[in-house]
């Protein structure tokens, strides 16, 4: 069974500064791999997801994430962070051939100092 | 636009009262997916169905029943709350398949006195 670690309960960055949130899985194989966020009050909406292929994904506002199958991980990055990104992130990760139902990381809550 | 919505943002309840929490999806997806979110424990699923009358166990189903009756419509029940069901409930729905984005409603914060 495939499972995906979030090392990281809490980070703080200042507006304006990079973001780096991290993700670590376990599965025999490739998987798929997703990002989602949860702003405060809300559902989770999907940033990105990689399935195969080029190994730096872009998403939505402005995030990205790269695939490194040497380290098993998959994390976010962001250049330069606004206020509006505040919220709670969830990795996740599902395995091709086996359940289709992902598997959630516990989150990571990101807050932006002004 | 997409949509996945819950009965109730919030809801409050008795200990021993039958809770029921709806959910309806508009984009014909197969799958639908309830979860329970609590701080520190990210989402943990509680039952998923592919299709109508079709439900899977997840993970944390002591409890809980489901209910689907039609395609658009997954329904969750509390049969007898308990103030440990005191939670966020996260309802989602995706295409049937692997790797599909899954798409999720606002969470009905329910809190069992």
């Amino acid at each position: 069974a495939q499972s995906v670690t979030q090392p990281d309960i809490h980070i703080t960055v200042s507006e304006g500064a990079s973001l780096e949130l991290r993700c670590n899985y376990s599965y025999g194989a490739t998987p798929y791999l997703f990002w989602y966020v949860q702003s405060p009050g809300q559902g989770l909406q999907l940033l990105l997801k990689y399935f195969s292929g080029d190994t730096l994904v872009q998403g939505i506002k402005g995030f990205e994430a790269e695939f490194k199958r040497s380290q098993s991980s998959f994390n976010l990055r962001k250049p330069s962070v606004h206020w509006s990104d505040a919220a709670e992130y969830f990795c996740a990760v599902g395995a091709p051939g086996g359940s289709y139902i992902p598997t959630f990381g516990r989150g990571t809550s990101l807050i932006v100092h002004p | 636009d997409v949509k996945v919505t819950q009965s109730s943002r919030y809801l409050v309840k008795r200990t021993g009262e039958k809770v029921f929490l709806e959910c309806v999806q508009d984009m014909d997806h197969e799958n639908m997916f309830w979860y329970r979110q609590d701080p520190g424990l990210g989402l943990r699923l509680i039952y998923f169905s592919y299709d109508v009358k079709m439900k899977e166990k997840g993970d944390i189903p002591e409890g809980y029943s489901v209910s689907r009756e039609k395609k658009e419509r997954f329904s969750l029940i509390l049969e007898s709350a308990s103030t440990n069901q005191t939670s966020m409930y996260l309802c989602a729905s995706s295409r049937l398949g692997y790797g599909n984005e899954q798409f999720f409603g606002p969470g009905t914060r329910l809190t069992v006195l």
